[in-house]
């Protein structure tokens, strides 16, 4: 069973640009969900991606953008980057899109800083 | 607004002591609630879910819907259960995980 894995490890970027987060999910899931850990705070959700359709957004603004590809891959891009958005970027995969018992597996994150 | 709060930023016990990590949310339907927990440089892993009412390493949280509380306990404290533990809140099915800050949790023999 290959878990949920995560690149880059680490990111530095400048104010304006704009990013790429890559993950791919733990084998037999269908599901990723992105979520933004700021320094001192828990995981808080960006978005979620089903089938490669975008199933659940969290209250993030329309420059955090994602794609799930066919293997259940995904994306987390992020335009005209701020100061803000330095935080660990965590994927997250399951097999059962937002149901109450869904059980997510967590990769091992993207720490991305913004100077 | 759903909310969930961990009052503890740290908590500090010595082997063998009871362990107690508190969890407060703010939701007024029957929600689910997870325990998740980091262990020093693992990723962050489900320790265990309110609704299989399961006993996870000798963890265990009841629900008090009174209270609005999953605290997460443990009679006797390990070394080994040193880690950030993270309460979670899912309000209702097709709504996702709202987590709160964490607690760092220390066992020192």
């Amino acid at each position: 069973e290959t878990g949920v894995t995560q690149s880059p490890t680490h990111l530095i970027k400048t104010r304006g640009q704009q990013v790429t987060l890559r993950c791919s999910s733990q084998s037999g899931h269908n599901t990723v969900s992105w979520y933004q850990q700021a320094l001192g705070q828990g995981p808080q959700f960006i978005f979620q991606y089903y089938r490669e359709e975008e199933n659940g957004r969290g209250n993030f603004p329309p420059r955090f953008s994602g794609l799930q590809f066919p293997n259940y891959s995904s994306e987390l891009n992020v335009n005209a980057l701020e100061l803000d958005d330095s935080a660990l970027y965590l994927c997250a995969s399951s097999d059962s899109p937002l149901s109450r018992e869904e059980k997510l597996f967590f990769g091992s994150g993207t720490q991305l800083s913004v100077l | 607004a759903q909310r969930v709060t961990q009052p503890e930023k740290l908590l500090s016990v010595f082997k063998g002591a009871p362990v107690e990590l508190k969890c407060n949310y703010s939701y007024s339907g029957s929600p689910e609630l997870f325990w998740y927990v980091q262990y020093s440089r693992q990723r962050l892993q489900l320790l265990l879910r309110h609704i299989s009412r399961e006993s996870i390493k000798g963890f265990t949280a009841d629900l008090n819907k009174g209270e609005t509380s999953f605290h997460l306990k443990k009679p006797f404290a390990q070394e080994e259960d040193s880690a950030m533990y993270y309460c979670a809140l899912r309000p209702q099915a097709g709504t996702a995980l709202i987590f709160g800050k964490g607690t760092t949790l220390s066992v020192s023999s």
